[in-house]
């Protein structure tokens, strides 16, 4: 079975600042992995995801992820973080199969000062 | 792109009552949708998985009678909290997965507040 994982709970940058935030997951072949981003009350916008391919993959917002098969890492970063980054961000693990059905990190919640 | 529009944004009911939770996908057929429970501070867990025109297929310790799904058409889901409580008080959240997808990437909904009395 899949599993995520993001070792951080919450974390806080300066704004302009860069951002790196971690996703591991566990999945016995190559996975569907997604991130997503969730502003309080809402429910969640897709940043980007990774099929296959390109291992760094491009997302909305000026996010970009790359995807580490040796290290079963999918980490999300920004090179420079807007005070509107301030949010919930979902990394999720989608199985290749006829349920195709996503499982969800217990989230990072970042903090933008000023 | 595509669109999942889930209804009501928010409800408040009585303890005991029903309340129902509509989750459509507006420019696209969804033949498989998700049903998701956040707590608050906490991720999302998959409650179930719907496909349309059969029963859907719910996850070790979700109540399939307490959370009633169903999926009559291809553009509807359901989702029934049966009888109430104040511990069923959550956010809820919908997600679809499009027909013509060879690959999983499922919409979400803006979710549901449900808050129990």
């Amino acid at each position: 079975a899949q599993s995520v994982t993001q070792p951080d709970i919450h974390i806080t940058v300066s704004e302009g600042a860069s951002l790196e935030l971690r996703c591991n997951y566990s999945y016995g072949a190559t996975p569907y992995l997604f991130w997503y981003v969730q502003s309080p009350g809402q429910g969640l916008q897709l940043l980007l995801k990774y099929f296959s391919g390109d291992t760094l993959v491009q997302g909305i917002k000026g996010f970009e992820a790359e995807f580490k098969r040796s290290q079963s890492s999918f980490n999300l970063r920004k090179p420079s973080v807007h005070w509107s980054d301030a949010a919930e961000y979902f990394c999720a693990v989608g199985a290749r199969g006829a349920t195709n059905k996503l499982i969800f990190g217990t989230g990072t919640l970042l903090a933008v000062q000023p | 792109g595509a669109v999942v529009s889930q209804h009501p944004s928010r409800v408040i009911c009585k303890s005991g009552t029903s309340v129902k939770i509509e989750c459509r996908s507006l420019d696209f057929q969804a033949t498989t949708m998700f049903w998701y429970r956040q707590f608050p501070k906490k991720s999302l867990m998959l409650m179930a998985t719907s496909n349309e025109g059969s029963k859907a297929t719910y996850e070790q310790g979700v109540e399939k009678d307490k959370f009633l799904i169903n999926h009559a058409s291809l553009t509807l889901s359901t989702l029934t909290v049966t009888s109430a409580h104040p511990e069923d008080s959550s956010f809820y959240i919908c997600s679809a997965r499009e027909r013509a997808s060879r690959v999983t990437e499922a919409f979400f909904g803006q979710g549901t507040r449900l808050t129990v009395v």
